[in-house]
């Protein structure tokens, strides 16, 4: 089966610094992955899907972005955090249409 | 825009009960509609999916419905367990998105 692998756990970082979430999939090939984040008392928002290497779809414009330079690696990225970037980040695999997603253990991050 | 409504933030309910979680959807594309279960800083867990072609499905103590003229799934957990205390997400796809409620938390009482 399937083992979505996200790292760091908790993260606190100050307003301004750049920010690199790591996500790698293992037991399944050219899976779908997606990056979602929670926000305290809501729900999860997509941020971003990729259907492939290379291919990145973006859902909200913000100073996020995200990268696959691998068929299971999805990075999630920014230049200069924002206070409004604070929130869980989980990273999640499919193996397509009507596949459900599987989630990653998340990555708690406090922007300060 | 929230496509995915889960008007319920809570729901209390005695072990051994029925818990009801309600979801409604305004997407008429959507074909594809699961629930999760979260516990705190963890991933949600897939439960159950059900597909627009079907108006029920089971699994063990879990059963989604769906009402697609009313736009409308939900969840049946029967019997209640206090391992069932979590919060619970449904959500709804189109092609590859998943497109998610805010979250029911349940909470199940001895």
């Amino acid at each position: 089966s399937q083992t979505i692998h996200q790292w760091p756990a908790t993260l606190v970082q100050p307003v301004g610094s750049p920010l690199s979430l790591e996500c790698t999939v293992e037991g399944t090939s050219n899976p779908n992955l997606y990056w979602y984040r929670q926000a305290a008392g809501r729900g999860l928002q997509l941020l971003f899907y990729s259907v492939g290497i290379g291919q990145i779809s973006s859902e909200v414009p913000q100073n996020l972005s995200a990268s696959r330079p691998q068929d299971r690696q999805f990075i999630l990225s920014s230049k200069k955090l924002l206070l409004s970037d604070s929130g869980f980040y989980l990273c999640a695999q499919s193996g397509g249409t009507h596949s459900p997603l599987h989630f990653g253990n998340g990555t708690r991050l406090t922007v300060t | 825009d929230q496509q995915v409504k889960q008007n319920s933030p809570s729901l209390s309910v005695q072990e051994g009960r029925i818990s009801i979680l309600n979801c409604d959807y305004t997407n008429s594309m959507f074909d594809y509609f699961l629930w999760y279960k979260k516990y705190p800083a963890e991933g949600p867990t897939f439960l159950i999916s059900i597909s627009s072609i079907k108006d029920k499905n089971e699994d063990g103590r879990f059963t989604v419905f769906l009402n697609k003229s009313a736009k409308h799934l939900s969840l049946h957990i029967v019997p209640s367990q206090p391992g069932d205390s979590a919060v619970y997400f449904c959500a709804a796809a189109n092609d590859y998105k998943l497109s998610f409620g805010a979250g029911t938390t349940v909470t199940v009482r001895a």
